[in-house]
């Protein structure tokens, strides 16, 4: 009954350093997203993909990529870590975008030095 | 552009209590509207979700309803509980305009947090 899952948990980068944060749903789950959520501004949408091979931006993309092989699999990268990406980061995922409830894993404490 | 507001911004009730928290969104053009629990340092837990055709929807001592038209929801938690206190966020997606803009974003609201005490 593993749902959504995202790894690692907690993360310390240095500043110019690249990662990326995994996250692997098991509902076969056609739409996925990402979203970080930091205090003051709620969580914002960073991207999001309807299906294997489509993946397009939410409204704050700029330094992170995203790609979908899969339709389990959806990691975020970092191309080049800065403090204002300090945040919590969660993936979520759903039938559809549209007329499903959308579930949301544990997260990813992520912070920049 | 979508904005979504949550009153009040914190409660405290004794167990026991029927409470209710509040959602207001400015856009009506909606899909859905979806309201999830957050407890400390964790993910989020859906709740309820209540599509734009729906008046309500209601799970256990939960109740959410839907008021389109003016742009509403409410929240209904019955007879409460300590294990009820979390932070309780509010989020909608907006239908896409014809220029295609972020689908299926969930806009949340800043949240409710809800202390139950024994």
């Amino acid at each position: 009954n593993a749902g959504v899952t995202q790894t690692p948990k907690f993360q310390v980068l240095k500043t110019g350093q690249s990662m990326t944060l995994q996250c692997a749903q098991d509902m076969n789950h056609e739409y996925m997203s990402w979203y970080r959520q930091d205090p003051g501004m709620g969580l914002r949408l960073i991207h999001y993909s309807v299906g294997a091979g489509i993946t397009d931006q939410g409204e704050v993309p700029n330094g992170y990529n995203v790609s979908r092989s899969t339709t389990e699999d959806f990691p975020l990268r970092l191309l080049s870590a800065a403090p204002s990406q300090t945040s919590v980061y969660f993936c979520a995922s759903s039938w559809s975008a549209s007329n499903r409830a959308q579930h949301f894993g544990d997260g990813t404490r992520l912070s920049i030095l | 552009k979508q904005e979504v507001t949550q009153i009040p911004a914190a409660l405290s009730v004794p167990e026991g209590e029927n409470l209710v928290l509040n959602c207001s969104f400015t856009d009506s053009a909606i899909y859905n509207l979806q309201w999830f629990r957050q407890d400390p340092g964790k993910g989020l837990t859906s709740l309820l979700l209540i599509q734009s055709s729906q008046r309500e929807q209601t799970s256990g001592r939960l109740n959410a309803s839907l008021d389109k038209s003016s742009g509403r929801s409410t929240l209904y938690i019955a007879a409460s509980q300590p294990g009820d206190s979390a932070t309780y966020l509010c989020a909608v997606v907006k239908r896409a305009n014809a220029g295609g803009t972020s689908y299926g974003k969930l806009t949340f609201g800043q949240g409710t947090i809800l202390t139950v005490h024994p």
